[in-house]
Formats: C-alpha cells, structure tokens, sequence
C-alpha cells in the first residue's frame, strides 16, 4: 500500500502569516490523485484540494496544492482564524485508499 | 444541498456486531460510491472501504475484509455498513462519505461514534 507522510506534525504560526504543508508519498501517485481535507474538532473533514491542484467547490483561493509524483504540498497564503485545524492528505490511485497522519495548524 | 445523514451513536459489548446507516439526499444515490472511513479517539483516517451504488460492488481494505459488509437500499437512498465481531479496537467515529470511486469524497456524513466496551 502506499504510505503518505505528512510534516511537519504541527505547525504552529499566527493569523496572516502562511503555512506550508508537505505530504510524501511512498510510490508515485498515478494521475496526481492526491487531495486535502481539513478537519476541526468534532467534525468531518472537509474537501479543500483534488486532482493534487484544483480547488473544491467554496473553497477560498488562499487555499492551493501542487506537486506531483511522490511529493505534494498544500499551501495557505494567509491564515484566517478559522483555518487553525488538521489538514490530511489522502492518494485515491491505488487500493487501499490511504490517508497521510496529518498535521496540526495551531495558534 | 447533498446530504448524508448517519445513525445515532451506539454502544456494543465485544464480539458484536454494529450496523451503521448513511442516508442520501440532494443528488442521484446511484450514480456515485460511498466511501466509509472511520476515526479512532484522538487519531488519524482510517479508510475501510467503498460500495459502487448502482452495481453494489465493492472494494474493502484487507484489514477488513471478512468482517465489515457494506451493502444499500436504493428505494430509500441509503448505504450501511457493518463491523462484527467488534473489539475495543473498533472504537471510533465512522464516517460515510460521496465519491466515484477511485476519486475524491466530497461530502461526508456527520459521523457515528460506535464505542466497544464490556
């Protein structure tokens, strides 16, 4: 199965400023399918990214994703308070889907 | 605006069984998958496996395999998922989430906390 890792682990900043994550992939994930969830305590996760770059319906544009291969980031250009959550990222080329650990955007 | 909406929580004793249902609205139930994912406490995305909502196949991880069955209900626009012979291992929040497939899941039930204890 394909192992996708995610660092940092938490990533602690304050609003305004941008953060950067990354998530490596154990094999090349086929036809950049690799997508962004965000998570907040006691709810679902979110779509943000899939297709690796494209943004989901409602998302706000400080949110972008890029890579390819085996190495994706996520990018967002200036936190907004609501954005402090668990970010996951999840590759859907191969069975089983997986999910990265995840990473932590704290105040 | 789609929706999923799951069953309420619910509590079993080890070695049972726990079904947990995921009803549809706002959009063609058969024209997409249904992804279930679950949560243990304090931890990561667990994804268990899909069921292709007009032809009921399915595609389950291996850990899973021969203990969780999906399986639906187009007349009611529902999917369920059931977990048996359950261990405390099996405690966490399952989420029923749309998908195609081999694709993104973009929108997801609100969760259902099964918690196993004696």
């Amino acid at each position: 199965e394909i192992v996708l890792t995610q660092s940092p682990g938490t990533l602690s900043l304050s609003p305004g400023e941008g953060a950067t994550l990354s998530c490596r992939a154990s094999q090349t994930v086929i036809s950049s399918f690799l997508a962004w969830y965000q998570q907040k305590p006691g709810q679902a996760p979110r779509l943000l990214i899939y297709g690796a770059s494209s943004r989901a319906t409602g998302i706000p544009d400080r949110f972008s994703g890029s890579g390819s291969g085996t190495d994706f980031t996520l990018t967002i250009s200036r936190l907004e308070p609501e954005d402090f959550a668990v970010y996951y990222c999840q590759q859907y080329a191969f069975s089983p889907l997986t999910f990265g650990g995840g990473t932590k955007v704290e105040i | 605006q789609v929706q999923l909406v799951q069953s309420g929580a619910d509590l079993k004793k080890p070695g049972a069984s726990v079904q947990v249902s995921c009803k549809a609205s706002a959009y063609t139930f058969s024209g997409y998958y249904i992804n279930w994912v679950r949560q243990a406490p304090g931890q990561g995305l667990e994804w268990m496996g899909w069921i292709n909502l007009n032809s009921g196949a399915t595609n389950s991880a291996q850990k899973f395999q021969g203990r969780a069955t999906m399986t639906w209900d187009t007349s009611i626009s529902t999917a369920y998922m059931e977990l048996t012979r359950l261990t405390s291992d099996d405690t966490a929040v399952y989420y029923c989430a749309r998908t195609r497939g081999y694709s993104h899941s973009d929108f997801w039930g609100q969760g259902t906390l099964v918690t196993v204890s004696s």
